[in-house]
């Protein structure tokens, strides 16, 4: 099955302590992105990938990292997450660069205290 | 600062009427745009794109662009309740490297 999966769905953790949500697709896709979505504010673009070792800053870069090693891999890291981080997390991936048809990961719902 | 509008609602339709969605877009360069449906703790999914000025038909649902206006609407005839969802409308620039969100139009259809 096509899918784009992420992990942990659920995290709850303390300020300052490094995670890292996974995410990964099966669908032998270039492009792949990462968004944070909050109340009243939509979906904002944190990173995107546009092949292995291609990332680039999104509208909301600033307390994130990613990294792309493997085509089907794109995790994102925060390394001293904040309160202020708490949001729920969509990691996504399309065919190529041009084609925008993204498909969505189930999201990962992280509160930090 | 790229900014794509959408009315938040609630929008409420009764079942089997049309729902009409819109969107407005800042960035002339924009050229690919999308409609997203979200239920209420889900991810979003994809349920139209349009590349072109004109109408897009697929089933029950029609995509309509105007470049000239900046303007994107979200046509549902015959809605159902399980038409009830957040939906996001999505443009992406020239370079197709971003793809921008609204911040969503609630819809309601009740039965």
């Amino acid at each position: 099955e096509a899918q784009v999966t992420q992990n942990p769905r659920y995290l709850i953790t303390v300020t300052g302590k490094k995670l890292t949500v996974t995410c990964s697709q099966n669908m032998n896709h270039e492009y792949m992105s990462w968004y944070r979505q909050d109340p009243g504010l939509g979906l904002r673009q944190i990173y995107y990938s546009m092949n292995v070792e291609v990332t680039d800053k999104g509208d909301v870069p600033e307390g994130y990292k990613v990294s792309r090693k493997e085509k089907r891999n794109f995790p994102l890291i925060l390394e001293s997450p904040s309160p202020n981080q708490t949001s729920l997390y969509f990691c996504a991936s399309s065919l190529r660069q041009g084609r925008f048809e993204q498909y969505f990961g189930p999201g990962t719902r992280l509160t930090v205290t | 600062q790229k900014e794509v509008e959408q009315n938040s609602g609630p929008l409420s339709v009764p079942e089997g009427a049309i729902a009409s969605l819109n969107c407005t877009y800042s960035d002339r360069g924009s050229q690919s745009f999308f409609w997203y449906r979200q239920y209420s703790g889900k991810s979003p999914e994809l349920i139209m794109f349009i590349y072109s000025n004109g109408d897009k038909e697929d089933g029950r649902f029609t995509a309509q662009l105007n470049k000239a206006s900046q303007y994107v609407s979200l046509l549902i005839r015959d809605s159902q309740p399980s038409d009830s969802a957040t939906y996001l409308c999505a443009a992406s620039s020239g370079s197709a490297r971003q793809l921008t969100f609204g911040s969503g139009t609630q819809l309601t259809v009740l039965p």
